[in-house]
């Protein structure tokens, strides 16, 4: 059973690229890999997803590599706002129904 | 207009309680979740429901029993409750399942004295 692993928390400053790094042993070739970002007493909320190599959309982009062993969320030019815990989820798919394994969530703290 | 809702926003309540939380989605999604952070904020997954047919459960105590009278709604009721229910409960929706973006609730936190 596929396990994901994150560091546990992050420091950056205001206007640099952070780069979270997740992996998860025994994924199969066709699980999505998704990222979340959830702020104090809110719900989690979508960043991206990506099934191999690069997804980009507006606010991070996503690197898997060809093993699939791990995936990076990138966050460019960080701000005060993106103080947050990023938590990857991985499905895997099995026969008819699938399972959802979140990771333990990096802590991202964003210094001015 | 919110999009995924649950009440209460918080629940106190004492051991041996039975308590129901409820989630309403208005986004026309077929598929939803009910999760459970603890105090470490890790995110487990409790219960998935498509078109009101469960398709996931997980290991959870069977003083679990989610409820879905339609597709927009998914309650979750919790017998004999105990310390260790104590926790944040998030319910989510998404359009299909097995990894479509999931839209989730504000959470409910429940405390267990």
């Amino acid at each position: 059973l596929a396990k994901t692993t994150q560091p546990i928390s992050m420091d950056s400053y205001e206007g640099q690229e952070v780069n979270i790094t997740c992996s998860h042993n025994n994924i199969a070739t066709n699980d999505y890999i998704t990222w979340y970002q959830q702020f104090p007493s809110q719900g989690p909320r979508f960043i991206i997803q990506g099934y191999k190599t690069k997804v980009t959309n507006e606010v991070a982009s996503l690197f898997i590599p060809a093993d699939r062993k791990s995936s990076t969320l990138s966050l460019p030019r960080v701000s005060l706002s993106d103080t947050a815990v990023y938590y990857c989820l991985v499905i895997l798919r099995m026969d008819s129904s699938y399972k959802l394994i979140f990771g333990s969530g990096t802590r991202l703290l964003v210094r001015p | 207009d919110t999009a995924v809702s649950q009440t209460p926003k918080y629940l106190v309540t004492q051991m041996g309680n039975d308590k129901s939380i409820k989630c309403e989605q208005n986004l026309g999604h077929d598929t939803m979740y009910w999760y459970k952070q603890d105090s470490k904020k890790f995110l487990k997954i409790m219960f998935s429901y498509n078109n009101k047919e469960l398709i996931i459960n997980e290991t959870v105590p069977n003083r679990f029993s989610p409820k879905s009278p339609d597709k927009a709604h998914l309650n979750l009721h919790i017998n004999s409750l105990e310390l260790g229910d104590s926790a944040v409960y998030f319910c989510a929706s998404s359009l299909g399942g097995d990894g479509n973006e999931q839209f989730f609730g504000p959470g409910t936190r429940l405390t267990v004295l």
